[in-house]
């Protein structure tokens, strides 16, 4: 059972639309955590969040977590062919032996087109 | 600044060989991980370390050794290469216990097909 769902799996949209993706568990979070991976780089943190409810503003990126901290989005407003990569969210495993390991959902690619 | 630094970037094996991953870091984190990035299935964690001189398994350790001699490097040993290890290796380093910061640093991942 995958821990954390994100969907879509795959995203493919026009220069300036603006999209949403999701990132749901039925388990409650201390913190969640957005990486952006590029092809044949590794991910790079976007962003943390910690408050059930918190928002979260990147330039054009907007982070949210659910009141509960079961969930989170990741928004984008007037989507660049920058922005294109796999965006993953992740959460530390519950068994404190493995510290700092982290729990991935299987990622949305996103592709925007000029 | 140099991060987290992967050898080799590409690396084409033949079935039972053996080789090692090389893992570097140079912010002195304490807590260091090594994954693996197949397609549909995300990234899954190997095996971690949470100091020099303390390892232990991930969620799919099998046919992968490691070592942590040093706070710096966390080495990745195949013990016999098998097809179903081709993937993308990734390196992770973060502060570690006792730090609110979690950030995960990656390295660039290592490409690594098995024949």
């Amino acid at each position: 059972t995958q821990l954390l769902e994100q969907s879509p799996q795959f995203l493919s949209i026009q220069e300036g639309e603006n999209l949403t993706v999701y990132c749901n568990s039925s388990s409650v979070f201390s913190s969640l955590q957005w990486y952006r991976q590029e092809p044949g780089e590794g991910p790079v943190l976007l962003v943390t969040v910690v408050t059930g409810g918190e928002v979260k503003k990147l330039k054009r990126l907007t982070f949210q977590f659910g009141d509960a901290r079961k969930d989170s989005s990741l928004h984008i407003t007037a989507a660049q062919p920058g922005d294109t990569g796999l965006y993953l969210c992740a959460v530390q495993k519950s068994n404190s032996n493995s510290g700092y390991a982290l729990n991935f959902g299987k990622g949305t690619s996103l592709l925007v087109t000029p | 600044n140099a991060g987290v630094t992967q050898t080799p970037k590409f690396q084409v094996l033949k079935t039972g060989q053996s080789m090692t991953l090389q893992c570097a870091q140079d912010m002195n984190h304490e807590y260091m991980s090594w994954y693996r990035q197949d397609p549909g299935m995300g990234l899954r964690l190997i095996h971690y370390s949470v100091g020099a001189g303390i390892t232990d398994q991930g969620e799919v350790p099998n046919g992968y050794n490691v070592s942590r001699s040093t706070t710096e490097d966390f080495p990745l040993r195949l013990l016999s290469a098998a097809p179903s290890q081709t993937s993308v290796y990734f390196c992770a380093s973060s502060l570690g216990r006792g730090s609110l910061n979690t950030e995960a640093f990656f390295g660039q991942g290592t490409r690594l097909t098995v024949v």
